[in-house]
């Protein structure tokens, strides 16, 4: 079945250091890739929506320019997390959809800033 | 604007007993209705979906029916095991636009 890969799984830093995530689609071509936020015990909080060769749509209250979200290709979306702080730690999660089927989702990524 | 409710948890049970997740929604026009199961430290894996009303998803032993008149799509399972515990949410997708709007979610401890 569809696969999207999410790297790295965890990752720990400093704060004021800058964080890439990456999500891959690796066995089809994701029309749009999502970005989502989940605090300890909440549900997912949905960050943007991102399509390749053009700007991420972003919800309201998130930060563009504290989370930027690069999708330079049909598969493959990257948020970068811009000078970290404590409040940033928290578990993201990309998924990819191609056409009206089901969104995939990746493993997530859990952030801790120091 | 759209939203999905279901119930709070935790949900504890003992194996092979009988599970119903409740899920409410509410939405314009005709939204597709999910169920994603998140296993601890993972991400999520759609178990099932219905797209119309009265359509039933089914999957691993797990069924819900898309109820428009009760705008409602409760999780059922008939024998829960071991194996089944997780966070269960129940998701909408409305029309025009495919981004998924989640319930809180309901984390389900099965004891043997």
């Amino acid at each position: 079945g569809a696969v999207v890969s999410q790297h790295p799984s965890r990752v720990i830093c400093k704060s004021g250091t800058s964080v890439k995530i990456e999500c891959r689609s690796l066995d089809f071509q994701a029309t749009t890739m999502f970005w989502y936020r989940q605090f300890p015990k909440k549900s997912l909080m949905l960050m943007a929506t991102s399509n390749e060769g053009s700007k991420a749509t972003y919800e309201q209250g998130v930060e563009k320019d504290k989370f930027l979200i690069n999708h330079a290709s049909l598969t493959l979306s990257t948020l970068t997390v811009t000078s970290a702080h404590p409040e940033d730690s928290s578990f993201y999660i990309c998924s990819a959809e191609v056409g009206n089927q089901p969104q995939h989702f990746g493993d997530g990524t859990r952030l801790s800033i120091l | 604007g759209n939203s999905v409710t279901q119930m709070e948890g935790p949900v504890t049970l003992s194996e092979e007993a009988f599970l119903t997740i409740n899920c409410t929604y509410t939405a314009t026009g005709y939204p597709s209705l999910f169920w994603y199961v998140q296993y601890p430290g993972e991400g999520l894996q759609l178990l099932l979906k219905a797209t119309k009303a009265d359509d039933k998803g089914s999957n691993k032993g797990f069924e819900a029916t898309y109820r428009k008149e009760t705008t409602s799509f409760h999780l059922e399972k008939g024998s829960v095991q071991v194996s089944d515990s997780a966070v269960y949410f129940c998701a909408l997708s409305g029309i025009g636009g495919t981004a998924l709007i989640f319930g809180k979610g309901t984390t389900l401890s099965v004891s043997s």
